[in-house]
């Protein structure tokens, strides 16, 4: 079966532009997670969603940054605005619920110039 | 707040060595305790996750324990192989929802 699909799987954009990332889960798995990876942070947890609702949002680093899932299923991440410190892979991952292992994308590498 | 760290930051070692990687974490009210690997410009591939309740979990040539009184996981990668380089990441539950904190990450590199 397909796993978690990412894309943009690479995105370059200029300095004050809005992205949006998009996260396709694995079918049937009702929680999904965004977290960013960027070279002086690691890996940091953004926001969480059980169904289309997101308990837990915070992690997202200010308020450019929002999420919406639709459906149960595919979810965009939207950055807007975005500065430079912005520039990082930002992974998506989707399980069955929340206590269970945890199946990521190959993320989106994101540069602002 | 979570601190989870992982020593070695990187690691060479010879093909068919056994070796072990750490992760100590502050808060031992932890959930589950996930270890990943991670391919340069790939995603993360779960390898082994051990329940709170669990001192350890075993796959193949992988053997994780737990110790939440000490704050210490570890990874056991037995006669390793050059397939087994990439970075290793150790990740921590501490809440609902099952967020993970993340490790610093050791590189491993085996040679042949």
């Amino acid at each position: 079966g397909a796993g978690v699909s990412q894309s943009p799987s690479n995105k370059v954009t200029e300095k004050g532009k809005d992205v949006e990332l998009r996260c396709d889960p694995i079918s049937g798995h009702t929680a999904l997670y965004w977290y960013r990876q960027s070279l002086g942070q690691g890996l940091e947890f953004l926001i969480y969603f059980q169904g289309n609702s997101a308990p837990d949002k915070s992690g997202l680093p200010s308020d450019r940054f929002s999420a919406e899932r639709t459906g149960g299923s595919v979810s965009t991440l939207t950055i807007q605005r975005t500065q430079q410190e912005d520039s990082a892979v930002y992974l998506c991952a989707s399980s069955l619920g929340g206590s269970n292992i945890q199946y990521f994308g190959a993320g989106t590498r994101l540069s602002v110039l | 707040k979570q601190e989870v760290t992982q020593i070695p930051a990187a690691l060479s070692v010879p093909e068919g060595e056994n070796l072990v990687l750490n992760c100590s974490f502050t808060d031992s009210a932890i959930y589950n305790l996930q270890w990943f690997r991670q391919d340069p410009g790939k995603g993360l591939t779960s390898l082994l996750l051990i329940q709170s309740s669990q001192r350890e979990q075993t796959s193949g040539r992988l053997n994780a324990s737990l110790d939440k009184s000490s704050g210490r996981s570890t990874l056991y990668i037995a006669a390793s192989q050059p397939g087994d380089s990439a970075t290793y990441l150790c990740a921590l539950s501490t809440g609902g929802g099952n967020k993970l904190t993340f490790g610093t990450g050791t590189q491993l590199k085996v040679e042949l």
